[in-house]
């Protein structure tokens, strides 16, 4: 099983700073890596697919990049509504599809 | 409108049985690859279940294999959860997922709340 390792648990920032989140997977998941927003109380959404491929209707301030075991999601300037708990998940060796633990980025 | 509903969620006693289905709608379920993840309550994402576009494969978590079974009916655009032998560490909010043409979870319902307690 490919364990996804996130890094750091929480981000504390403030609205117009960038924001940098790590994702390591435990062997090589290529560039088969993915994504997701989830806000309290709702479902998550995808926002990158393949490391670096904005999905439908996700703005040009998110943005992806890594291959192999590490990879990292930028925003790079924080709106109000981006303050949420990020997951990265891979689909290179299934099953299981696994996720991250998630980074929660709040409001500093 | 393309959305996904679930239903069937709520209270039940540890080692009882309960059955989750999901309502899709606004795209083609019958060629869509489905899923089941959940996420405890203030934790993170974990996946559970997962059935071909034609019901001819199925996966399962270990933490669920020989309890939970996985099942569509593409006359009914419905896909199901049966969850038997639940135990406390099942609690969770149980979402249902489409993976998308890109091989990503590109479609969530808003999930429906599990509470295994006595």
């Amino acid at each position: 099983e490919i364990v996804l390792t996130q890094s750091p648990a929480t981000l504390s920032l403030s609205p117009g700073e960038r924001a940098t989140l790590s994702c390591r997977a435990s062997q090589s998941v290529s560039s088969y890596l993915a994504w997701y927003q989830q806000k309290p109380g709702q479902a998550p959404r995808l926002l990158i697919y393949d490391a670096s491929n904005r999905a439908t209707g996700i703005p040009a301030r998110f943005s992806g990049s890594g291959s192999g075991t590490d990879f990292t999601l930028t925003i790079s300037s924080l709106e109000p509504e981006d303050f949420a708990v990020y997951y990265c998940q891979q689909r290179s060796d299934w099953p299981p599809w696994t996720f991250g633990q998630g980074t929660k980025v709040e409001i500093k | 409108q393309v959305q996904l509903v679930e239903s069937g969620g709520g209270v039940v006693q540890p080692g009882r049985s309960l059955r989750l289905s999901c309502a899709a709608s606004g795209f083609t379920f019958s060629s869509s690859g489905m899923h089941w993840v959940r996420q405890a309550p203030g934790k993170g994402l974990e996946w559970v279940a997962a059935i071909w576009y034609d019901g001819s494969n199925k996966y399962y978590a270990d933490s669920v294999k020989g309890r939970f079974t996985i099942s569509r009916d593409n006359s009914k655009n419905t896909l199901y959860l049966q969850m038997n032998s639940l135990r406390a560490e099942d609690t969770a909010v149980y979402y249902c997922t489409k993976r998308g043409l890109l091989l990503y979870f590109d479609l969530w319902g808003r999930g429906t709340l599990v509470t295994v307690s006595s």
